[in-house]
């Protein structure tokens, strides 16, 4: 067990909807990662916050957003869904701002299947 | 984040050792080599790093070549609970825009027989 906590497991929705995937960081952790898997595309980083803050971006879509609560836990929004949205979206989280000497802690990851 | 370069796959049997290697000519002087892997179904799991000298682990061994410019994380005896994808990964010291983003590639698909 990761200590990282992804809800919900499974979202299936219809094109044009827009979804929340929730993540609780491991106790102690102020960065939060947010990666999208899928078969072609492989592990794809999205965004990251550090407490609370914006700190770097990958490849997201405008249609995408995420924030990162005082709590320390992060969502990340889903808009006007397409079908190439439906992925395994994981969550991950470390101690610091920078993963060169840290490990990142993944989630388990939310499966989104856009119909 | 440099180049790093794997097999696609390799294959094992239970309870032998094996030898995932990785080349990464263009690592630079503060570059980390980290190690993750992905059971099926499940989200990425952190293995070891290192920055130029091997390190040992509860799970695995990591070797760095003296050049650095390749390495091989090492399972020393593997299980069926290994099978996996594993990831090598260089991440550097300076973090500019890519604070702290791991840069995943295609990985090597481990098999283990019984």
């Amino acid at each position: 067990d990761s200590g990282v906590t992804q809800t919900p497991k499974h979202l299936i929705t219809a094109t044009g909807q827009r979804v929340t995937l929730r993540c609780s960081p491991r106790s102690g952790d102020l960065s939060v990662y947010w990666y999208q898997q899928s078969l072609d595309q492989g592990l794809q980083f999205l965004i990251q916050y550090y407490n609370g803050e914006e700190r770097a971006k990958g490849n997201i879509l405008e249609r995408f957003s995420a924030q990162q609560f005082p709590d320390l836990h992060s969502e990340l929004n889903l808009s006007s869904l397409e079908l190439g949205d439906s992925a395994l979206y994981f969550c991950a989280s470390s101690t610091t701002l920078s993963s060169y000497n840290s490990p990142l802690h993944f989630g388990n990851g939310t499966r989104l299947t856009v119909t | 984040d440099a180049k790093t370069t794997q097999p696609n796959s390799m294959e094992s049997n239970e309870e032998e050792p094996v030898h995932l290697p990785c080349n990464h000519s263009t690592i630079s002087g503060t570059d980390y080599i980290h190690w993750y892997r992905q059971l099926p179904s499940q989200g990425p799991e952190y293995v070891i790093h290192g920055l130029t000298s091997n390190v040992n682990n509860r799970m695995a061994s990591l070797a760095i070549a003296e050049d650095r410019k390749s390495s091989t994380l090492i399972l020393h005896r593997a299980t069926l609970r290994d099978a996996a994808v594993y990831y090598c990964i260089l991440r550097a010291i300076a973090g500019g825009t890519s604070y702290g983003k791991l840069t995943f590639g295609q990985g090597t698909i481990l098999t283990v027989h019984p």
